[in-house]
């Protein structure tokens, strides 16, 4: 069965320092991998995936992960921080085999002026 | 495109009442996805649609609950009798193929 799991139910960071969210997963076969962002009283909003190719992605909002299979984690980060980023983030996972997503717990980030 | 279409925002009904959850997924999308948000126990897939036919439906928690696609743009869910511990944040979300999956904006049940 797959699954992820999310380091740290909240974070909270000072605005313009560095963004980082742990996200670990467990897969029998090949992941693929997503970020969302959750805002207040909104849906799912999709950040980033990752499939196959390129372990680096790059998303919206200048956040990016890194696929590291060594280390079973795709870590989401953004070099500097805004008011803007405070929301709930999600890391989420799936496979060839199943479309359905399975999502972490969330991480809820704070930013403070 | 308009995005997933969830109606109503927002449920108060009391146990024992009927409850139906509507969804008009993104014209063309071929999945639909049935979501429940919790603080207990997070987001948990409840259903998912291939084609308007059930794939999988094993995260239904029982037999209270109900999903039914009958056609491309429109899918239910439905609970009766409803209990408190259904209160809870219930999100669509369809996609096509591969493609990510595009979330509603909810539907918030509170059930007194």
């Amino acid at each position: 069965a797959q699954s992820v799991t999310q380091l740290g139910s909240h974070v909270s960071v000072s605005e313009g320092a560095l963004v980082l969210l742990r996200c670990n997963y467990s897969s029998s076969v090949p992941p693929y991998l997503f970020w969302y962002v959750q805002y207040p009283n909104q849906g799912l909003q999709l950040l980033l995936k990752y499939t196959t190719g390129a372990t680096l992605v790059k998303g919206i909002n200048g956040f990016e992960a890194e696929f590291k299979k060594s280390e079973t984690s795709f870590h989401l980060t953004k070099p500097s921080a805004h008011m803007s980023d405070a929301a709930e983030y999600f890391c989420a996972v799936t496979d060839t085999g199943r479309r359905a997503l399975t999502f972490g717990s969330g991480t809820r980030l704070q930013v403070q002026p | 495109d308009a995005g997933v279409i969830q109606s109503p925002r927002h449920e108060v009904t009391e146990m024992g009442q009927e409850v139906t959850l509507r969804c008009k997924p993104i014209s063309g999308h071929d999945y639909l996805f049935w979501y429940r948000q919790t603080m207990m126990r997070g987001l948990e897939l409840l259903i998912y649609f291939n084609n308007n036919v059930p794939i999988d439906d094993s995260g239904m928690p029982e037999d209270r609950f109900s999903a039914k696609m009958p056609n491309a743009s429109f899918s239910t869910l439905k609970i009766q009798p409803s209990e408190p511990r259904d209160s809870a944040v219930y999100f669509c979300a369809s996609s096509l193929g591969n493609s990510p999956l595009h979330f509603g904006n909810g539907t918030r049940l509170t059930v007194t």
